[in-house]
């Protein structure tokens, strides 16, 4: 089946510095990714959707010069928090639809601590 | 209002039995999915069941199949024969439209469920 992987799985970073979060679809492409944000036994909820060259579309609340969503080819999608803050700690999941099915499927998450 | 309601934030089964987790949902649109997905403590996102509003049978993979009521625009989660491996957060979600830029989808809160021994 469809993998989409994240990396890194985990990171611990220091309050200012910037992570970045990478999301791949190994074996198809994807014009659509999709980052969502998980706090503790919450649901998922949907931070943007990024289209394959053109700028991603941030849901209501999200502050995109914070999260920076950047698509540059049908296969990585990658996801820059800036000058992190520990309210930033969170599960950041990203999915990827294919381009010829339209199936979306998940990446593995990515767990951010800021200290 | 609320796309997806999860009524149930905890759930407890014992093992071997067979369990529902409720889902029901609001959309105006004649076209739609539905999906349930599992998701472990480790986190990742497991799909275990779709359900297209058009399909004239209830779906069914292995142990979980789909309880849709169209007119009740409800889609149950039935487990039988619960494994302690089932103990997870799961999701119940909507998808909207047959294709275009607003083709995502959009979770419930999700149901803890525990297996017990």
């Amino acid at each position: 089946g469809a993998v989409v992987s994240q990396h890194p799985s985990w990171v611990i970073c220091k309050s200012g510095t910037s992570v970045k979060i990478e999301c791949r679809s190994l074996d198809f492409q994807a014009t659509t990714m999709f980052w969502y944000r998980q706090f503790p036994k919450q649901s998922l909820m949907l931070m943007a959707t990024s289209n394959e060259g053109s700028k991603a579309t941030y849901e209501q609340g999200v502050e995109k010069d914070k999260f920076l969503i950047n698509h540059a080819s049908l296969t990585l999608s990658t996801l820059t928090v800036t000058s992190a803050h520990p309210e930033d700690s969170s599960f950041y999941i990203c999915s990827a639809r294919d381009a010829s099915t339209y199936e979306q499927y998940f990446g593995p998450g990515t767990r951010l601590t800021v200290t | 209002a609320q796309k997806i309601t999860q009524t149930q934030p905890g759930m407890f089964v014992q093992e071997k039995e067979a369990v529902t987790l409720d889902c029901t949902y609001d959309t105006s649109d004649p076209s739609y999915g539905l999906f349930w997905y599992k998701q472990p403590s480790s986190g990742e996102m497991i799909f275990l069941i779709y359900q297209g509003s058009y399909d004239q049978q209830n779906a069914t993979e292995g142990r979980y199949s789909l309880n849709f009521q169209k007119a009740r625009k409800s889609a149950n989660l039935v487990i039988s024969a619960s494994q302690l491996g089932d103990s997870a957060m799961y999701f119940c979600a909507m998808r909207e439209g047959r294709g275009g830029s607003n083709y995502q989808l959009t979770f419930g809160k999700g149901t803890l469920l525990t297996v017990n021994p």
